[in-house]
């Protein structure tokens, strides 16, 4: 049982590139979460996923796009990326919605856009 | 939406001394506040979470506080140690929102 696995675990973009961040969980949970770590930023949600083929928009959306095509995997995409992108990207998931489950966290991306 | 703020940014204890770190929010709508504990370079870990109909909640060393009418909870580590060390984040949701909103952390040194 893996978890929350995230891939890349680095990754160092030139500004204009594009990319995709995989997440990938065998809990069989059904919400998925990406959030960005930055310092003294603490945790924001980027974007968010409540089943297979669902995607929402969290407090940090601009400049990223997600797909939810299997239940197990969420992927998070920078079509053009941006030196403000450079962040730690976390993937997390959990059985029930927030309040009723506990969020597991993947290890983490850290991106470098320069 | 909710705005969470926590205090103090850094803190450093002595081992076997306590630690406080103090979180408020600002919706009075949310009714569960988790804690995470995030070690250096590692992924953030549920350690204790609390909800709105419980005031104090108690696991070995840790114990969180909840205030709703003044909008603030707290983590209290008793007898730290310094595998206690790393940054601590609150956060703060209303039960089915899918939106988890957490603190700028608190990173804590425990001397030994």
């Amino acid at each position: 049982n893996a978890g929350v696995t995230q891939t890349p675990k680095f990754r160092v973009l030139k500004t204009g590139q594009s990319m995709t961040l995989l997440c990938a969980q065998d809990m069989n949970h059904e919400y998925m979460y990406w959030y960005r770590q930055d310092p003294g930023m603490g945790l924001r949600l980027i974007h968010y996923s409540v089943g297979e083929g669902t995607t929402a928009k969290g407090e940090v959306p601009d400049g990223y796009n997600v797909s939810r095509l299997k239940k197990q995997n969420f992927l998070l995409g920078l079509e053009s990326a941006a030196p403000s992108q450079t962040s730690v990207y976390f993937c997390a998931s959990s059985y029930l919605t927030s309040g009723l489950s506990e969020q597991y966290f993947g290890p983490g991306t850290r991106l470098t856009v320069t | 939406g909710e705005n969470v703020e926590q205090h103090p940014s850094t803190l450093s204890v002595q081992e076997g001394d306590s630690a406080v770190i103090k979180c408020t929010y600002s919706d009075s709508a949310s009714n569960y506040f988790p804690w995470y504990k995030q070690e250096l370079g590692k992924r953030p870990q549920l350690i204790i979470d609390i909800r709105s109909n419980v005031g104090e909640k108690k696991d070995q060393r840790i114990a969180v506080t909840l205030n709703k009418t003044a909008k603030h909870f707290s983590l209290h580590i008793t007898e730290t140690q310094p595998e206690d060390s790393a940054v601590y984040f609150c956060a703060a949701s209303e039960t089915g929102a899918n939106n988890l909103f957490f603190g700028t952390g608190t990173r804590l040194t425990v001397i030994p």
